[in-house]
C-alpha cells in the first residue's frame, strides 16, 4: 500500500516571502498522480496543483510550483509570494494510475501561517 | 448552489442518537466519496459510490450506514456512535471512479459524539 508523509506539522512564513512544504511517499509503481490540496479555515478543499508521474516538467499553476523528484519519490510544494489567503491546511496526495479507482492517499497536512 | 454542499456543518449527538449527514453535488458527477478528516490523522476514505453502486468500503464499522439514491445525492446515517467518531466528515464527487478525473470537495459536517 502506498503512504504519504508530510513531515513539517507547521510552516510559517512572511507575506510576499517564500514558503516550501516538504512530501515524501512510498509506492512501487511507476505511473501514478501526486497533488497538492488546500483546506482553508471554511474547511473546503481545493486542488492547488497535479503532477503527473510520467511527466519530467515539474507543474506550476500561478505563484505555486512543485519541485518531483521521482527517484527519491519526493513532492515539495513551493508558494512564492505568500499572501494572506494562502493561510490553510495542505495535503499531498497520491493516486494510482496503475490501479482501478480514484483513490486518493492522503498525507498528514502541514499548516501555513502567513505573517503580515 | 455550485459545487458540493454538506447539510449540516456542525452536528452534536448522543451515542445512543440516530442522525443522518447529507451530500449534494450540482456538477453532473457519477461519483461520490464520504472521508473521515480526525484530528492529526490523515483524510481517510470510507465509502465509495460509482453510478449509485457501493465500489468501495473500507472496513468502515456498520454503524456507519450510507446511502446514495441517486448520483446527485449522498447520505451517511449514523447510529450508536462512539465518541472516537467525533471527526471532520467530508464528501467529495468526481466525474466517475473508474478514470482519472479531479474530486471536488464539500465543506464537511463536523460531527461531536458525546
Amino acid at each position: 500500500a502506498q503512504t504519504v508523509t508530510q513531515s513539517q506539522p507547521e510552516m510559517s512564513v512572511q507575506e510576499a516571502e517564500t514558503v516550501t512544504l516538504s512530501c515524501t511517499y512510498d509506492t512501487s509503481e511507476s505511473d501514478y498522480y501526486l497533488f497538492w490540496y488546500k483546506q482553508p479555515p471554511s474547511r473546503q478543499m481545493i486542488l492547488v496543483i497535479r503532477q503527473e508521474a510520467y511527466k519530467q516538467q515539474n507543474a506550476t499553476e500561478n505563484r505555486f510550483s512543485v519541485n518531483f523528484q521521482k527517484a527519491a519519490k519526493s513532492f515539495s510544494l513551493k508558494i512564492s509570494d505568500s499572501q494572506l489567503g494562502d493561510a490553510a491546511m495542505y495535503f499531498c496526495a497520491y493516486r494510482s494510475a496503475e490501479a482501478a479507482g480514484n483513490k486518493l492517499t492522503f498525507g498528514g497536512g502541514t499548516r501555513v501561517l502567513v505573517k503580515p | 448552489e455550485t459545487g458540493v454542499t454538506q447539510t449540516p456543518r456542525h452536528l452534536v449527538m448522543g451515542m445512543t442518537n440516530k442522525k443522518s449527514l447529507k451530500c449534494e453535488q450540482h456538477l453532473g458527477h457519477n461519483a461520490m466519496y464520504w472521508y473521515k478528516q480526525s484530528a492529526k490523522k490523515p483524510l481517510e476514505l470510507m465509502f465509495v459510490y460509482n453510478f449509485k453502486e457501493q465500489t468501495e468500503n473500507n472496513s468502515v464499522p456498520s454503524r456507519f450506514s450510507p446511502e446514495c439514491p441517486n448520483s446527485s445525492h449522498l447520505f451517511l446515517h449514523l447510529h450508536t456512535l462512539q465518541p472516537e467518531d467525533s471527526a471532520l466528515y467530508l464528501c467529495a464527487s468526481s466525474q466517475d471512479y473508474f478514470s482519472y478525473n479531479e474530486q471536488f470537495f464539500g465543506p464537511g459536517t463536523r460531527l461531536t459524539v458525546l
